[in-house]
C-alpha cells in the first residue's frame, strides 16, 4: 500500500461549489504539506502543518483553509472553487528530524474548475 | 530570497547517451538541502537524489548523479546511459532550514529520450 495517498484522484467541479481534497499517511510523519503545481511551473506551498495543533500559511494560501484531523490527515478545502484553482494538487510528507531530509509526495489530485 | 531556476524548459538526448539539466539556486543560508523529483507523464513525484550543502562529495544513486558547485551556486542533474523511460519533467529543488522543512521548485526540464 502507498505510504500517502490523497482522494479524489481526479475532480471536475464547477465554479462556486465547496471541495475537498484529502489525504493520509502511513509514515508516522509530523510535518504534512499541501502543494499545487500549474502547467509549466514547479510546485508552489499552499499549506503546512507540524502536527494537529500548528497550521501555518504557504506562499500561495488565498482561498484555500486545511484541516489536520489527525496526525495521519491533512484535508485541503476550496470553499469557493474557481476556474484558475485548476491545478494538479499534491500532499507531502517529511519527518521532523533534521536529518532526515525526503519529502514524500502522495499521487497528486487532478482539479478542474468549470 | 530564496529561488531555484532551470532555464532549459526542454531538452533532447539520444537514447544511451548521457544528458545534463541545469540548476542555480539563490540562499543566503549556509545550510541548504537541493533535490532533483522526476515527474512522469502519469504525474507522480519521484524523488532522485539530494545534496547536503555540507556533502563534501557529489552525490550519486545508480545513474544519477548531482554536479554540486558550490561557488557557482549550481547543483546540475547528469543521467549516464539515457533511457526511453528517462522521458518526463525533472524538477530541482530546494529544502530551506527553517522549522518548515518546505521544498522550493524551479519550473521544471522536460526531457525527451530519443530512440
Amino acid at each position: 500500500d502507498a505510504d500517502v495517498t490523497q482522494t479524489p484522484r481526479n475532480r471536475i467541479t464547477k465554479t462556486g461549489k465547496r471541495i475537498m481534497l484529502e489525504c493520509s499517511q502511513t509514515k508516522g510523519h509530523d510535518r504534512m504539506y499541501w502543494y499545487r503545481q500549474d502547467p509549466g511551473l514547479g510546485l508552489r506551498l499552499i499549506y503546512y502543518s507540524f502536527d494537529v495543533k500548528d497550521i501555518n500559511k504557504g506562499e500561495i494560501s488565498d482561498g484555500y483553509s486545511v484541516s489536520r484531523q489527525a496526525q495521519a490527515k491533512f484535508s485541503l478545502s476550496l470553499e469557493s472553487a474557481i476556474p484558475n484553482q485548476t491545478a494538479l494538487y499534491f500532499c507531502a510528507t517529511s519527518d521532523g528530524d533534521r536529518t532526515a531530509y525526503e519529502q514524500y509526495f502522495g499521487p497528486g489530485t487532478r482539479l478542474t474548475v468549470t | 530570497a530564496q529561488k531555484i531556476t532551470q532555464t532549459q524548459p526542454g531538452m533532447f538526448v539520444q537514447e544511451k547517451e548521457a544528458v545534463t539539466l541545469d540548476c542555480t539556486y539563490d540562499t543566503s543560508d549556509p545550510s541548504y538541502g537541493l533535490f532533483w523529483y522526476k515527474q512522469p507523464s502519469s504525474g507522480e513525484m519521484i524523488f532522485l537524489i539530494y545534496q547536503g550543502s555540507y556533502d563534501q562529495q557529489n552525490a550519486t544513486e545508480g545513474r544519477y548523479s548531482l554536479n554540486f558547485q558550490k561557488a557557482r551556486k549550481s547543483a546540475n542533474l547528469v543521467i549516464s546511459a539515457s533511457q526511453l523511460g528517462d522521458s518526463a519533467m525533472y524538477f530541482c529543488a530546494m529544502r530551506v532550514w527553517d522549522s518548515s522543512y518546505k521544498l522550493i521548485f524551479g519550473s521544471g526540464t522536460r526531457l525527451l529520450v530519443r530512440p
